[in-house]
Parts: structure tokens; C-alpha cells; sequence
């Protein structure tokens, strides 16, 4: 199985900062990268498909980048409503899996 | 856009067995494909198991090989998971999620149910 490695586990910033997270994959997963976001009791939220495809509705503050092994996701400008834990995902090839999170607060 | 409900969730004892089903609508339920995601308390997201649109092809992640099975009954517009020998390690909150690629299991999920909640002990 594809190991996803993100990082930090955890992050504390205020609203206006910029905010990286990163993903590391165990082997080349091409751009096969989804980014997802999850508040307290709900259902996570997909914010950015195939590293850097912004889903629909979501934020323009929020972006990707990178392929083959490395992937970043961004926050440009933290807002009240981004403070939530973000998630990795591969999807190059099953079984799908999934960083450990990094939580913004 | 589509909406996504599950049910089932309960408290069972270590050994026995679960149905979760997912009831769908608002989206072409037979187009895409569809998985379960589960989260243990305090924990990260595990996929579990992926089922195809059409011909309903499945895939499993280790954990759930052997003891669940994944389906769809595209005339009722649900999916199940048929989870068996439950052990303690499985009490986490369960997802239908669905796969915004089509009908091939893919793996970006556009659309979340709310959850529903397994618990094991005894």
C-alpha cells in the first residue's frame, strides 16, 4: 500500500497567515492527490482533486501543488472557518489512502 | 447535488455482525462509484472498501478483506456493508462516500454522508 507521510501533525497560526501542509508519498502517485478538510463531528469536505483542481465552490485562498512523490497544500490567508483538520489522500492506486491529518487551530 | 444518509450504526458485542446502509439521492446513483470510509475516535480517515457503478466490481483495503462486504442495490438507490466478527478496533464512525470519477472506483469523494456509529463491546 502507498504510504501518505503529512506533515505537521499539528499547527497553530491566526487568521491572515498563510498555512503549508505537506504530503509525502512512498512512491510516485503521479498528481493523484486529493486535499480534504473536517470540522468537529462532520463529514470531511473535498477541497482540492488531482493536486491542484480546486473543487467546486471552494475558496480561491485555498490551493495545491506538486507531483510524483511531494505535494503542498496551501492557505493564503487563514480566515475564521479554515480553523478545521486537513487531509492528504492518494488515489493513484487502491486501496486509497490517507495522511494522518494536520490540525489548524 | 446529491444527499447521502446512512444507517445502521449501533452497539454490538465483539463477534457479532452489522449492516450499514446508505441511502442516496439528488445523482445518478448507477454512474459512479461508491466506498466506505471509516474514522476511529480521535483518529484519521480509513477507506475501507470501493464498489464500481455498472458492473459493480469491488476492492478492499486488508482491514475489511474477510469480514465485510461491500454492495449496491442501484434499484433502491443504497449501499451496504455487511461487516462480520466485529472486533473492538472497528468502533468508529462510519462514511458512504461518493467517487466523483464515475463509475470506476477512483478515489477523490465528492459527496459525504454524515456518518453513522459502530460501537463494539461487550
Amino acid at each position: 500500500d502507498i504510504q501518505m507521510t503529512q506533515s505537521p501533525f499539528s499547527l497553530s497560526a491566526s487568521v491572515g497567515d498563510r498555512v503549508t501542509i505537506t504530503c509525502q508519498a512512498s512512491q510516485d502517485i503521479r498528481h493523484s492527490v486529493n486535499w480534504y478538510q473536517q470540522k468537529p463531528g462532520k463529514a470531511p469536505n473535498l477541497l482540492i482533486s488531482d493536486a491542484s483542481n480546486l473543487a467546486a465552490g471552494v475558496p480561491s485562498r485555498f490551493s495545491g501543488s506538486g507531483s510524483g512523490t511531494g505535494f503542498t497544500f496551501t492557505i493564503s490567508s487563514l480566515q475564521p472557518e479554515d480553523f478545521a483538520t486537513y487531509y492528504c489522500q492518494q488515489c493513484d492506486r487502491l486501496p486509497v489512502t490517507f495522511g494522518g491529518g494536520t490540525k489548524v487551530e | 447535488e446529491g444527499l447521502m444518509s446512512e444507517s445502521g450504526g449501533a452497539l454490538v458485542q465483539p463477534g457479532g455482525s452489522l449492516r450499514l446502509s446508505c441511502a442516496v439521492s439528488g445523482f445518478t446513483f448507477t454512474s459512479y462509484a461508491m466506498s466506505w470510509v471509516r474514522q476511529a475516535p480521535g483518529k484519521g480517515l480509513e477507506w475501507l472498501a470501493g464498489i464500481s457503478g455498472g458492473i459493480s466490481g469491488t476492492f478492499y483495503a486488508d482491514s475489511a478483506k474477510g469480514r465485510f462486504t461491500i454492495a449496491r442495490d442501484n434499484s433502491k438507490n443504497t449501499l451496504y456493508l455487511q461487516m462480520n466478527s466485529l472486533r473492538a478496533e472497528d468502533a468508529a464512525i462510519y462514511y458512504c462516500a461518493k467517487d466523483s470519477g464515475g463509475s470506476a472506483i477512483r478515489g477523490a469523494f465528492d459527496i459525504w454522508g454524515h456518518g453513522t456509529r459502530v460501537t463494539v463491546a461487550s
